[in-house]
């Protein structure tokens, strides 16, 4: 079975703050993504990554960047935490793109004070 | 860019009844699937459906890609059943684009 795991299941940040969320998945997937979710708007995309050190900007990237240095993890950064940022973050991985499964981790609910 | 309805909104059953539920999506797809996300907010994809009928066990959909429509069927359904189904497409754009879900409660 895929395994994708997130570093935090829940995390408290305070304003201003840098915040690093990592995920990892073990099935030497090419591609992961990063959405945000939130009532009424559903899931979002931040940021994808087809390969090593690459990475493409999703529907929402502002206040989000990524870092992709191995295969096998995907890291979301806010640079400088701000409270609109609230929100469920969910990782996911697939093998062949968007044309394909796509396997997600259990989610890290993100709170900013 | 696309656009993606599911419905309903909100659906309520008893354990043991049938339901269905619709994905109408706004342009072709090459891909579509179907999700389930239990209380817990875990994601678990059930279909990988841009044409034809799938089924597994007490879950079957069928997607008709010319009327751009999806529906997920889910018989005598279990109160483990109970989270949000989401329907995503992807129209070669490289991403998926989510619907907004249906939220399931299956009562004992």
């Amino acid at each position: 079975d895929v395994k994708v795991t997130q570093s935090s299941r829940y995390l408290v940040k305070r304003t201003g703050e840098k915040v690093f969320l990592e995920c990892v998945q073990d099935m030497d997937h090419e591609n992961m993504f990063w959405y945000r979710q939130d009532p009424g708007l559903g899931l979002r995309l931040i940021y994808f990554s087809y390969d090593v050190k690459m990475k493409e900007k999703g529907d929402i990237p502002e206040g989000y960047s990524v870092s992709r240095e191995k295969k096998e993890r995907f890291s979301l950064i806010l640079e400088s935490a701000s409270t609109n940022q609230t929100s469920m973050y969910l990782c996911a991985s697939s093998l062949l793109g968007t044309t394909d499964t796509q396997y997600f981790g259990p989610g890290t609910r993100l709170t900013v004070l | 860019g696309i656009q993606v309805e599911q419905s309903p909104p909100d659906l309520i059953l008893q354990e043991g009844a049938n339901s269905t539920l619709r994905c109408n999506f706004s342009d072709s797809v090459n891909n579509l699937q179907w999700f389930h996300q239990n209380p817990w907010g875990q994601l678990i994809n059930l279909f990988y459906i841009p044409s034809g009928t799938k089924q597994n066990g007490r879950l079957s959909a069928t997607t008709v890609a010319t009327e751009r429509y999806s529906l997920l069927y889910i018989s005598s359904s279990q109160t483990t059943d109970s989270g949000v189904y989401f329907c995503a497409v992807d129209n070669q754009g490289g991403k998926l684009i989510f619907g907004q879900g249906t939220e399931l409660s299956v009562k004992p």
